[in-house]
């Protein structure tokens, strides 16, 4: 049982070049979620979904967009990269409402630098 | 506005020793509490939660917190500390509301010494 499984695990991007980081799970959660974690300001969430063609905004989403268009992967990408978006980002899987008895499930992370 | 405080940036802790990382949330109702713990180079592991009754949870890896609703705070604690457990610990906060995520705080590196 894989889990939560991140593609890739590092990257390094030009300024304004664009990709998408892939995230996959095989645990049949409804809920997935993109954070971005940086030093000193903990996990800001990017965006998240609730079910399969369903995406929202959280914390940070300018810059980024998503896709769900089915339920065991979820899609972040960037258009054109900036130095802002140097970060460790991290993907997260629950089987509903992360407040009820659903704890989240995270992938190893991806490291992305922007030159 | 929700949010998640943890005042220590960095606590550093002699094997053995007990330990205690403090967080507090700001929320406009009795909000779902967790601590996570992240080793190295890993995602995030739930370590422990509390969503209502008894107080004080047990969670993995000997830990415990205890939600005190007058003091807004969920304080992560351990008996005795072991290597092992050098990482960063995040607290969160769950809105009571479906729909959303979980809001985390910025975490607290942990450094065992010898």
């Amino acid at each position: 049982n894989a889990g939560v499984t991140q593609t890739p695990k590092f990257r390094v991007l030009k300024t304004g070049q664009s990709m998408t980081l892939l995230c996959a799970q095989d645990m049949n959660h409804e809920y997935m979620y993109w954070y971005r974690q940086d030093p000193g300001m903990g996990l800001r969430l990017i965006h998240y979904s609730v079910g399969e063609g369903t995406t929202a905004k959280g914390e940070v989403p300018d810059g980024y967009n998503v896709s769900r268009l089915k339920k065991q992967n979820f899609l972040l990408g960037l258009e054109s990269a900036a130095p802002s978006q140097t970060s460790v980002y991290f993907c997260a899987s629950s089987p509903a409402w992360p407040a009820l008895n659903s704890p989240l499930h995270f992938g190893n992370g991806t490291r992305l630098t922007v030159t | 506005a929700q949010s998640v405080t943890q005042p220590d940036i960095h606590i550093t802790v002699s094997e053995g020793a007990s330990l205690e990382l403090r967080c507090n949330y700001s929320y406009g109702a009795t909000p779902y509490l967790f601590w996570y713990v992240q080793s190295p180079g890993q995602g995030l592991q739930l370590l422990l939660k509390y969503f209502s009754g008894d107080t004080l949870v047990q969670g993995i890896k000997g830990f415990e917190a205890e939600f005190k609703r007058s003091q807004s705070s969920f304080n992560l604690r351990k008996p005795s500390v072991h290597w092992s457990d050098a990482a960063e610990y995040f607290c969160a906060v769950g809105p009571p509301q479906a729909g959303t995520a979980l809001i985390f705080g910025k975490g607290t590196t942990l450094s065992v010494s010898s």
